[in-house]
């Protein structure tokens, strides 16, 4: 069955950068493409961008446009979400979802915490 | 950006009961349009895509109805597993996606 397994919970300071990663199983990695979306606790969800897993060709929100890089290892089936300069409103839960023209699947989570 | 507006914020309803939320887009998205169900310390589910289509495993209680701009999620019966948040989400501008602001189904 088709699986998505994200990193582990981090605690970042301020002004610092975070790498999330997302490994894929389960399906063909090069195939379909992955999304990453963002949750604040309570709060609802947001888009970040996408990655083709085949070509890497990507698309960000604008939002996050000079923030967010996405990246992705075909040989590890594993996408990858790099944020920089961090404040306290980028914590929140960080989904990676496989994009079967729509988020079909996603993984457990990455609950990113800024503070100093 | 398509903004999409999920009424009502809360739905306090009894298991058993007909549920019906409503989902309504800024400009015309088509059938571009799909539902995700959300409980406490899970990732989203989809539950339907194409505005009306059910995703694989959903039971047939869930329906979505809707083209353009208005759409509605309608659960026929709740069952006591099924109050949770539910969203909205477009992708009329794919890859790029909006999801409305959520509706909370509780009893």
């Amino acid at each position: 069955q088709v699986q998505l397994e994200q990193s582990g919970a981090e605690v970042i300071k301020p002004g610092a950068s975070v790498r999330v990663s997302c490994k894929a199983s389960g399906y063909s990695f090069r195939d379909y493409a992955i999304h990453w979306i963002r949750q604040a606790p309570g709060q609802g969800l947001e888009w970040m961008g996408w990655i083709n897993g085949g070509t890497g060709n990507t698309k960000y929100s604008q939002k996050f446009q000079d923030r967010v890089t996405l990246t992705r290892d075909t040989s590890a089936s594993t996408a990858y979400m790099d944020l920089s300069s961090l404040t306290s409103e980028d914590t929140a839960y960080y989904f990676c979802a496989r994009d079967r023209n729509w988020p079909d699947s996603w993984g457990q989570g990455t609950l990113v915490t800024v503070s100093s | 950006e398509i903004v999409l507006a999920q009424s009502p914020a809360t739905l306090s309803l009894s298991p058993g009961e007909r549920a019906t939320l409503s989902c309504r887009a800024s400009q015309s998205v088509g059938s571009y349009l799909a539902w995700y169900q959300q409980k406490p310390g899970q990732a989203p589910r989809l539950l339907i895509y194409d505005a009306s289509k059910r995703a694989s495993g959903i039971p047939a209680r869930f329906s979505g109805s809707g083209s353009g701009t208005d759409f509605t999620l309608t659960i026929s019966s709740l069952e006591p597993e099924d109050f949770a948040v539910y969203y909205c989400q477009q992708r009329f501008n794919w890859p790029a996606l909006t999801f409305g602001g959520g509706t909370r189904v509780e009893i």
